[in-house]
C-alpha cells in the first residue's frame, strides 16, 4: 500500500522568505501526486497536481512542486511567502480509482512571521 | 466554477443521536467519496460510491455509517448512533468519470461535534 510522509510537522518562515515543504511517498509505480492547503476551519483547496509529463508543475497562489522519481519526492516550493500563506499543507498520493488509494500525508503547519 | 457543497457546516449533537451530513457533488461527476479528519490528525478515507452503490469502504466505515444518493443530486452520510470519537471534520469529494484518475474536488467540510 502506498504511504506519504511529510517530515516537518511545523515550519515557521518570515514573510518574503522562500519556502520548501517536503513530501515523500512510497508506491511501486508512478503515482498521481497532489498538494492541498487547508486554512483554519476551512476545507481542502487543491494547490497543484502531477499526473505525468513535465516534472515541475505550477499551481495556484505562486506555488510550484517538483516530482523527483529517484528520491520519491514531491516537494512544494514558493519563492516568497505571504502572511496569507499561513495554513496546513497536505501532500497526497492517489492511483487507480482513489478511495483507499488516495492517501494524505500527516500535514505540515506553516506559520509566517511578519 | 463548479464546486462541491456541504451542509451543515457545523453540527453539534448528543452521543447516541443520528446525524445526516449532506453533500451536493459537481453535477456531471460520477464518483463520490467521504473522508474525515479528526482534529489534529490526517485526512482518512471512509467510503467511495459509484453507480448507486458503495465501491469501497475503510475499516472506519462500520455498520453505524451509511451513504446514499437519494435524489440524483445529494450524496448523504448517515451516522446512526453517534459516538464521541465520531467528532471530526467530514469532507465530501467527487470526480468525473472521464479518466481513471482526474482531480478530486473537495467540499469545505462539515464539522461534527458529539457531546
Amino acid at each position: 500500500a502506498q504511504s506519504v510522509t511529510q517530515p516537518d510537522i511545523h515550519i515557521t518562515v518570515s514573510e518574503g522568505a522562500s519556502l520548501e515543504l517536503r513530501c515523500n511517498y512510497s508506491y511501486g509505480a508512478t503515482p498521481y501526486l497532489f498538494w492541498y492547503v487547508q486554512s483554519p476551519g476551512q476545507g481542502l483547496q487543491l494547490l497543484l497536481k502531477y499526473f505525468s509529463g513535465d516534472t515541475l508543475v505550477q499551481g495556484i497562489k505562486g506555488f510550484e512542486a517538483e516530482f523527483k522519481r529517484s528520491q520519491s519526492s514531491f516537494n512544494l516550493r514558493k519563492p516568497s511567502v505571504h502572511w496569507s500563506d499561513a495554513a496546513e499543507y497536505f501532500c497526497a498520493v492517489g492511483h487507480d480509482n482513489y478511495g483507499q488509494n488516495f492517501v494524505f500525508g500527516p500535514g505540515t503547519r506553516l506559520s509566517v512571521l511578519p | 466554477e463548479p464546486e462541491v457543497t456541504q451542509t451543515p457546516s457545523h453540527q453539534v449533537t448528543q452521543m447516541g443521536q443520528e446525524v445526516i451530513l449532506r453533500c451536493v457533488p459537481i453535477s456531471n461527476h460520477l464518483y463520490f467519496y467521504w473522508y474525515r479528519q479528526i482534529l489534529g490528525q490526517k485526512v482518512e478515507f471512509l467510503v467511495s460510491f459509484y453507480n448507486n452503490e458503495i465501491s469501497e469502504k475503510s475499516e472506519i466505515f462500520d455498520d453505524q455509517f451509511s451513504v446514499e444518493r437519494p435524489d440524483g443530486s445529494n450524496f448523504t452520510l448517515k451516522i446512526r448512533s453517534t459516538k464521541l470519537e465520531d467528532s471530526a471534520m467530514y469532507f465530501c469529494a467527487s470526480r468525473s468519470g472521464t479518466s481513471v484518475a482526474g482531480e478530486l474536488f473537495f467540499g469545505e467540510g462539515s464539522r461534527l461535534t458529539v457531546l
